[in-house]
């Protein structure tokens, strides 16, 4: 069964670079269907889809974030991880990994999902 | 603000039926396939229905979907949660989430 664990530092400095990696176990992380993402549930509000990688490296980026994101996937490690840059409090959220499936052309669906991380930008 | 929209809220007494709605426009749920995710309190959300209305494994023939809705019959207690609905945005080229509708059970 597959299962997705998140790590990573709790709290980031305001302007700093937020680092989390998902760990993958179950399940093969290679496989042309299978896209590796994040999404982010800010306090009080809701889902934010934050982007995917596939096991080959090819990326969609949420565009209001691209500027600041960088995703990256190590097949061997079973491992994908992502890098937010110049962070603020407005990236103060709970941060979940997640796979993605592609629905029909695109990796549209998430059907398994990690139980979350907090991070915290705060001085 | 979200290019997929959802009513804050719903509600319903134990065993009615509640419907919640998802609206998008042409490049998103008009054009793609929708998905309904369930977030109960204090856990990750997980996959209710996909491609539109096919129940994923597990959940209960009380769950319905469609392109435009979430349908729940039989409300029971365990059923108050958040949903949210999902779709691929083609101009964006990026997955959008509705804003998330919260259910409660009077």
């Amino acid at each position: 069964q597959l299962q997705l664990q998140e790590s990573g530092p709790g709290l980031v400095k305001p302007s700093e670079t937020l680092s989390l990696a998902c760990t993958v176990s179950g399940d093969p992380v290679s496989g042309s269907r299978y896209h590796w993402g994040w999404i982010r549930l800010p306090p009080g509000k809701g889902l934010e889809w934050i982007g995917t990688i596939s096991s080959t490296g090819s990326t969609y980026y949420n565009p209001s974030l691209k500027s600041r994101l960088t995703l990256h996937v190590d097949t061997s490690k079973k491992q994908f991880s992502l890098k937010l840059y110049s962070v603020t409090a407005a990236d103060t959220a709970l941060y979940y990994c997640a796979r993605h499936i592609l629905g029909g052309i695109y990796p549209d669906m998430i059907d398994n999902w990690g139980q979350g991380t907090l991070v915290t930008v705060s001085s | 603000q979200s290019v997929v929209t959802q009513p804050p809220s719903a509600s319903g007494t134990p065993g009615q039926r509640v419907t919640i709605s998802c609206s998008g426009g042409s490049s998103n749920i008009e054009s793609n396939y929708v998905y309904w995710y369930q977030q109960l309190p204090g856990t990750a959300p997980r996959l209710l229905i996909f491609r539109n209305d096919q129940r994923s494994s597990g959940v209960p023939d009380r769950f319905s979907g469609s392109k435009t809705s979430l349908a729940i019959s039989g409300l029971r207690s365990e059923d108050e949660a958040e949903y949210y609905c999902a779709s691929w945005d083609d101009s964006l080229s990026a997955v959008v989430f509705g804003g998330g509708t919260k259910l409660t059970v009077l």
